[in-house]
């Protein structure tokens, strides 16, 4: 089972931020949280990933709280082409293994 | 960098035939590759782990007779779906993960662009 909790869908305006929360209350020391995006017949596509400091990539940001119990991803200015599903994950993926466990994620619309 | 490609994108056939689907990392190499399945309005269910060179390890549930993996190479990944019928349709998604050091690291997976399966 999924070790995410993320809201089943949102809405943004085009051109807004949009900000993207997860809980994961159960979170394991060396588990990192990642980001995805799968939009509508596509394979998932990496976004970020962090373990408890804040990261920034040219796609988002990634805020991660200091108990690292929920995270918050920020697309600074969002596109009509965000709009996809947008999974949060934890995994390890130690020593070459570990897994990715997708929950259901959060259905972003960006609307113009 | 950190391309996945799937081959092929769709593929139509009859009940009771086999069909292989490719997974190929195009600019790094990948000792680790997983399969996921997709079904219509759900997420992702990781079907298997494929180590180079070693046998595949297969989440519950899921019949490793009826899907065979081969992970003969460093970047290449294939996947049977044996015996197919018609409730084996659905999009089959491969993930690669980078040999430490080599494009990004150990640390992220990346994802083929999926291959839509019909079973008639």
């Amino acid at each position: 089972d999924a070790k995410t909790t993320q809201p089943p869908s949102m809405d943004c305006a085009e051109g807004r931020a949009a900000n993207l929360p997860c809980n994961h209350s159960t979170i394991s020391g060396n588990e990192y949280v990642y980001w995805y995006r799968q939009i509508h017949s596509q394979g998932p596509q990496y976004i970020i990933h962090g373990l408890k400091n804040n990261e920034t990539n040219e796609m988002a940001s990634l805020i991660i709280t200091e108990d690292r119990k929920s995270s918050t991803l920020i697309l600074p200015h969002a596109t009509l082409r965000d709009t996809a599903v947008y999974y949060c994950i934890v995994s390890t993926l130690s020593g070459n293994t570990g897994k990715l466990i997708f929950g259901q994620g959060t259905t972003l619309q960006v609307k113009p | 960098g950190a391309v996945v490609s799937q081959h092929p994108s769709w593929v139509i056939c009859k009940s009771g035939t086999s069909v292989k689907i490719e997974c190929r990392s195009l600019d790094f190499q990948a000792t680790t590759m997983f399969w996921y399945r997709q079904f219509p309005k759900q997420s992702l269910m990781l079907m298997a782990t494929s180590n180079e060179g070693s046998k595949a390890t297969y989440e519950q549930g899921v019949e490793k007779d009826k899907f065979l993996i081969n992970h003969a190479s460093l970047t290449l990944s294939t996947l049977t779906v044996t015996s197919a019928h018609p409730e084996d349709s659905s999009f089959y998604i491969c993930s690669a993960l980078p040999i430490p050091g080599l494009a990004g690291g150990a640390e992220t997976q990346y994802f083929g662009p999926g291959t839509r399966l019909l079973v008639l």
